[in-house]
């Protein structure tokens, strides 16, 4: 019920290309889906936030899109970068005192 | 930089010694997470706390502990060290918990644990 499943493990992208990472989830009770980038040696860093009573958020190159009824969520990142290579987290959270649970991370390398 | 400190930045210890970690939150936030973070079980939650008191215990062993004082700065105590603890160890914080689910959490740089 707490976990929140991410795929695929790794990625790998041309530059210019679109990433896409996909993340689910099984507690209905959740009401934020925030999406963290991190760097080697770095801590995580937020990118970019949604609640489920919207369907897509965009940032720059950054889209999320979420499916509530499918229970799911994913990232979107258009013109990729090799500045982009980095693990990306999806992560969900609920209500009042409660704590983030974290996606296992996707790695991705954006090839120059 | 997120306004989170940690220290130290690297800690090598040995089996069955004690060590401590300290976390200073950004200016103003109220709470402080910690998590660990390992290759093989990514970033797991470990406990939280505000302005002073636990609120959220997550999967944290019998051997950690942690406490948040009155100025708000966090320590977290890891002792029997076995190693299985190596791992990264984030601090993170927030302005206050969660009322809507919508509180950013902002990570320090981290502490590598190594323990031989």
């Amino acid at each position: 019920q707490q976990q929140v499943k991410q795929s695929p493990q790794s990625l790998i992208v041309q530059k210019g290309g679109i990433s896409i990472i996909n993340c689910a989830y099984e507690n209905t009770a959740f009401d934020y889906f925030p999406w963290y980038q991190q760097f080697p040696g770095k801590g995580p860093a937020l990118l970019i936030a949604i609640r489920p009573d919207v369907s897509e958020k965009k940032e720059g190159r950054f889209t999320i899109s979420f499916n509530k009824s499918a229970k799911q969520f994913s990232l979107h990142i258009m013109d990729s970068q090799p500045g982009d290579s980095a693990t990306y987290f999806c992560a969900a959270s609920r209500g009042y005192g409660q704590n983030f649970v974290f996606g296992p991370g996707t790695r991705l390398s954006v090839l120059p | 930089d997120s306004g989170v400190t940690q220290t130290p930045k690297h800690l090598i210890t040995a089996t069955g010694q004690r060590v401590t970690l300290r976390c200073s939150p950004r200016s103003g936030d109220l709470s402080v997470y910690w998590y660990q973070q390992s290759l093989d079980q990514g970033l797991q939650f470990l406990i939280q706390y505000y302005n002073g008191e636990e609120r959220a215990k997550g999967n944290i062993l019998e051997r950690f502990s942690a406490q948040q004082f009155p100025d708000l700065h966090s320590e977290l105590n890891l002792s029997s060290l076995e190693l299985g603890d190596s791992a990264l160890y984030f601090c993170a914080s927030s302005p206050r918990t969660s009322g809507s689910g919508m509180e950013t959490q902002y990570f320090g740089p981290g502490t590598r644990l190594l323990v031989l």
